[in-house]
């Protein structure tokens, strides 16, 4: 079973620029979500997509969107970047069971630096 | 308002002993999920276990297992024979039952363990 992964691994932007962030989530999961992990920190929850439809949006500026495909990869955009969005990203993907919890499994996650 | 809280920023273990990693969790809900999470220096979040608020034993996988202590609200992290590859940051979740299921973490541990 091929597991998530997410590309690049490591990026550098300027101030004010855009990013995209790609992640391909694991077979025969539903759902795919993204959490923001500043330096030192635990990894905050910045929105879930499920069937291709947000289903939950964390504490993050609208600068901050995305897309889930319909074979379950998906984007992580942020617009007009700030000194602080500088952090490891990371999508993660589960297979949503309202009954039974499931595990996020996590990609390895893109460094983002914004000089 | 719910919470993940890891009092423990960093531990030290020798090798083959057994280490405890502390969590507390608040939240009103009666349903919801604990996770413990292992990060390596790579980056990539790795599954460890998982126990229910309605499992009545703790969960083991392995040499992991987890002290569950509902009335507390403490879900503290064992892990047996430490060995040197378990050297990382450890991070206690909390599945939150909302329409995203997201994940709350807490700050992490970082353990060390000694030869």
């Amino acid at each position: 079973e091929t597991g998530v992964t997410q590309s690049p691994t490591h990026l550098i932007k300027t101030r004010g620029q855009q990013v995209t962030l790609r992640c391909s989530s694991q077979s025969g999961h539903n759902t795919v979500s993204w959490y923001q992990q500043a330096l030192g920190q635990g990894p905050q929850f910045i929105f879930q997509y499920y069937r291709e439809e947000e289903n939950g949006r964390g504490n993050f500026p609208p600068r901050f969107s995305g897309l889930q495909f319909p074979n379950y990869s998906s984007e992580l955009n942020v617009n007009a970047l700030e000194l602080d969005d500088s952090a490891l990203y990371l999508c993660a993907s589960s297979f949503l069971d309202r009954v039974r919890d499931s595990p996020l499994h996590f990609g390895n996650g893109t460094r983002l630096t914004v000089t | 308002a719910q919470k993940i809280t890891q009092t423990q920023p960093g531990m030290f273990v020798q090798e083959k002993e057994a280490v405890t990693l502390d969590c507390t969790y608040d939240t009103s809900d009666q349903s919801y999920g604990l996770f413990w999470y292992k990060q390596p220096s790579s980056g990539e979040m790795i599954f460890l276990i998982y126990q229910g608020s309605y499992d009545e034993q703790n969960a083991t996988e392995g040499r992991y297992s987890l002290n569950f202590q509902k009335a507390r609200k403490s879900a503290n992290l064992v892990i047996s024979a430490s060995q040197l590859g378990d050297s990382a940051m450890y991070f206690c979740a909390m599945r939150v039952r909302d329409s995203s299921y997201k994940l709350i973490f807490g700050s992490g541990t970082r353990l060390l363990v000694r030869p």
